[in-house]
């Protein structure tokens, strides 16, 4: 199964939006509605922020949305702080009970 | 609270295989699947593949088919990931993950382990 494609970096100023892409193909992203993003800081444990495509467990900002079209699937970060530089991942079902993440975009705040 | 602790850093020469441990505690360990993710120095997430605590029923990534075995104990509410034949590219942070209670394919991790470095050396 190939990782899904993300682009490898991004960048914003505190307070902009950003938008984080995440392109597979109809036998992953766009066969599911199975998308979930992780936040991973240096040294640290990824941290569950979107799942189902555009659901936030609790705790995390409303700040973060998720969102897919087709094959492609979308994390969105609004108001962008400090604390949110940090890369991000994706990970969608692929079928046959497997999961695959995407390759990672580290998202720099100027 | 809930949380999952990993077993220390680990140093095998290659052809060797390598046992790391997740404890979990402050819920019910059968009620909720577990994943194992790996992560290579510098590199993204690889995810290996899924137990269920309650019958110990797996499924492995394509990749790693033929070279991991993932068990449990329910007795002290730990899972295993166990993989053989070892190689230098083996050399990464290795992650359990708590799943979903009753979606293993949802991709929702939300408590992780503090990681496992293993480290393939010669």
């Amino acid at each position: 199964q190939s990782a899904l494609t993300q682009p490898r970096s991004v960048s914003g100023s505190p307070g902009q939006s950003v938008t984080i892409s995440c392109t597979g193909t109809s036998s992953d992203v766009g066969g599911y509605n199975y998308v979930s993003w992780y936040q991973q800081h240096p040294g640290k444990a990824p941290k569950l922020m979107i799942y189902d495509v555009s659901k936030r467990p609790s705790g995390v900002p409303d700040r973060f949305s998720g969102s897919k079209s087709g094959n492609t699937a979308s994390l969105t970060i609004s108001g962008l702080q400090a604390a949110d530089e940090a890369d991000y991942y994706c990970c969608s079902y692929a079928g046959n009970a497997d999961l695959v993440f995407g390759g990672g975009t580290k998202l720099t705040v100027l | 609270q809930v949380q999952l602790v990993q077993s220390g850093a680990e140093v095998k020469k290659p052809g060797a295989s390598v046992k790391v441990s997740c404890k979990a505690s402050g819920y019910t360990f059968t009620g909720y699947y577990i994943h194992w993710v790996r992560q290579a120095p510098g590199q993204g997430l690889e995810w290996m593949g899924w137990i269920n605590p309650n019958s110990g029923g797996t499924n492995y990534a394509q990749t790693f088919q033929d070279w991991v075995t993932m068990t449990r104990d329910t007795s002290i509410s730990t899972a295993y990931m166990d993989l053989s034949r070892l190689r230098f590219d083996d050399t990464a942070v290795y992650y359990c993950a708590r799943g979903s209670n009753n979606c293993p394919t949802c991709g929702i991790f939300d408590i992780w382990g503090q990681g496992t470095m293993v480290t393939v050396s010669s």
